[in-house]
């Protein structure tokens, strides 16, 4: 089945403590992103990758890393959560980028962060 | 920043009656233009896309993009309480320094009464 994976889908944790979401997509796709999503302001792009070793930032990327070593996976980084980094995060794949050429974006489940 | 503005919700229509989203967006070079349909809890999932001007209808959902006036329409007919959803409208360039970016709308929240 293809999918987009996403691990933990919840996580409550300290101010501080290093955290790492998984990303993970089964279908080959090469372009890969992170957003976040808060009430009242939508979804809101963190980082993009267009291919392995390739990745760029997207509207929100202060506070967050990512990395592609793989084509598969794409994690997302906190290297020091604060409160503000609670929301709702959402990894996509897709075979090309931003949905384009009739290629649209597959959502993970999605993970609830809360940053205590 | 690209801007993508939707109709403020949240619209509220009876079972049966045509539903109607509005989505605007500010960059003319704008080529990809998608609905996303979001239930409470749940990750988008695309309903339509559309790329050029004009009307593209698939089952109950038509959409309605026109490029000069930067607009894009989801309507929904005959809407059932199944619709009950948060409608994303998201565009992208596909070119230049922003390929690769899809830029969502803040969404518009729909409820279907029966």
């Amino acid at each position: 089945e293809a999918q987009v994976t996403q691990n933990p889908r919840y996580l409550i944790t300290v101010t501080g403590k290093k955290l790492t979401v998984t990303c993970s997509q089964n279908m080959n796709h090469e372009y890969m992103s992170w957003y976040r999503q808060d009430p009242g302001l939508g979804l809101r792009q963190i980082y993009y990758s267009m291919n392995v070793e390739v990745t760029d930032k997207g509207d929100v990327p202060e506070g967050y890393k990512v990395s592609r070593k793989e084509k598969r996976n794409f994690p997302l980084i906190l290297e020091s959560p604060s409160p503000n980094q609670t929301s709702l995060y959402f990894c996509a794949s897709s075979l090309s980028p931003g949905g384009g050429s009739n290629q649209p974006q597959h959502f993970g489940d999605g993970t609830r962060l809360s940053i205590l | 920043q690209k801007e993508v503005e939707q109709n403020s919700g949240p619209l509220s229509v009876p079972e049966g009656a045509i539903a109607s989203l509005n989505c605007t967006y500010s960059d003319r070079g704008s080529q990809s233009f998608f609905w996303y349909r979001q239930y409470s809890g749940k990750s988008p999932e695309l309903i339509m896309s559309i790329y050029s001007n004009g009307d593209k209808e698939d089952g109950r959902f038509t959409a309605q993009l026109n490029k000069a006036s930067q607009y894009v329409s989801l309507l929904i007919r005959d809407s059932q309480p199944s619709d009950s959803a948060t409608y994303l409208c998201a565009v992208n360039t596909d070119r230049g320094s922003t390929l690769g970016r899809l830029y969502f709308g803040r969404g518009t929240q729909l409820t279907v009464w029966p």
